[in-house]
């Protein structure tokens, strides 16, 4: 049981490329999220997913897009990097039932020059 | 929403007990009260929750008051590992019954020698 793996954990990006951050959880949760903590911040919500096929917007979802297609996996899409866009992203998800646990990956370091 | 309110910074004595407080005025009668903490950036480390009754755990206690409206966070025995910035979380539910993890401010601990 590993939890919530995110994939890459540091990655640098020129501004107007794109990627993928990669999250999978193997605790067959529904809830999954996304966050980003830019320097000395808190955490900001992306989007989330309450299950396969369906995913909504959070706090700050420009620039990002997402897809839940299996249950296991919660991919963050950046299409156009900005430097607007440098942080550290965490993905999370949590059983359904009231007072479960939430867990979170231990995060990816993301720069755009 | 219910929205959460901590304090910015505190401090504490090493060995001293740390007290953290936590508002959440508007939580709801079956939404759970999350802390977590985080060190240097690194994933956030799950402490403990609870729903009206006080818990306690190998790391910390969770005091609710009766009216549900505040809790504290309680680390009995304060060491230099405990310096962290630490989350309040209420569990939230938004119009359409989905559910997306909404973060307090958080309190800066600094424990000092």
């Amino acid at each position: 049981n590993a939890g919530v793996t995110q994939t890459p954990k540091f990655r640098i990006l020129k501004i107007g490329q794109s990627m993928t951050l990669q999250c999978t959880q193997d605790m067959n949760h529904n809830y999954m999220y996304w966050y980003r903590q830019d320097p000395g911040m808190g955490l900001k919500l992306i989007y989330y997913s309450v299950g396969a096929g369906i995913t909504d917007k959070g706090e700050v979802p420009n620039g990002y897009n997402v897809s839940r297609s299996t249950t296991e996996d919660f991919p963050l899409r950046l299409e156009l990097a900005a430097p607007s866009q440098t942080s550290v992203y965490f993905c999370a998800s949590i059983g359904t039932g009231v007072g479960n646990t939430i867990y979170f990956g231990e995060g990816s370091w993301l720069t755009v020059v | 929403d219910a929205k959460t309110t901590q304090p910015t910074s505190m401090d504490c004595a090493e060995g001293r007990a740390a007290n953290l407080p936590c508002n959440h005025s508007t939580i709801s009668g079956n939404e759970y009260v999350y802390w977590y903490r985080q060190i240097h950036s690194q994933g956030p480390q799950y402490i403990i929750h609870g729903l009206k009754n006080n818990e306690t755990n190998e790391m910390a206690s969770l005091i609710i008051t009766e009216d549900r409206k505040s809790s504290t966070l309680i680390l009995p025995h304060a060491t230099l590992r405990d310096t962290a910035v630490y989350y309040c979380i209420v569990r939230v539910a938004n119009n359409f019954g989905n559910e997306k993890l909404t973060f307090g401010t958080g309190t800066r601990l600094t424990i000092i020698p």
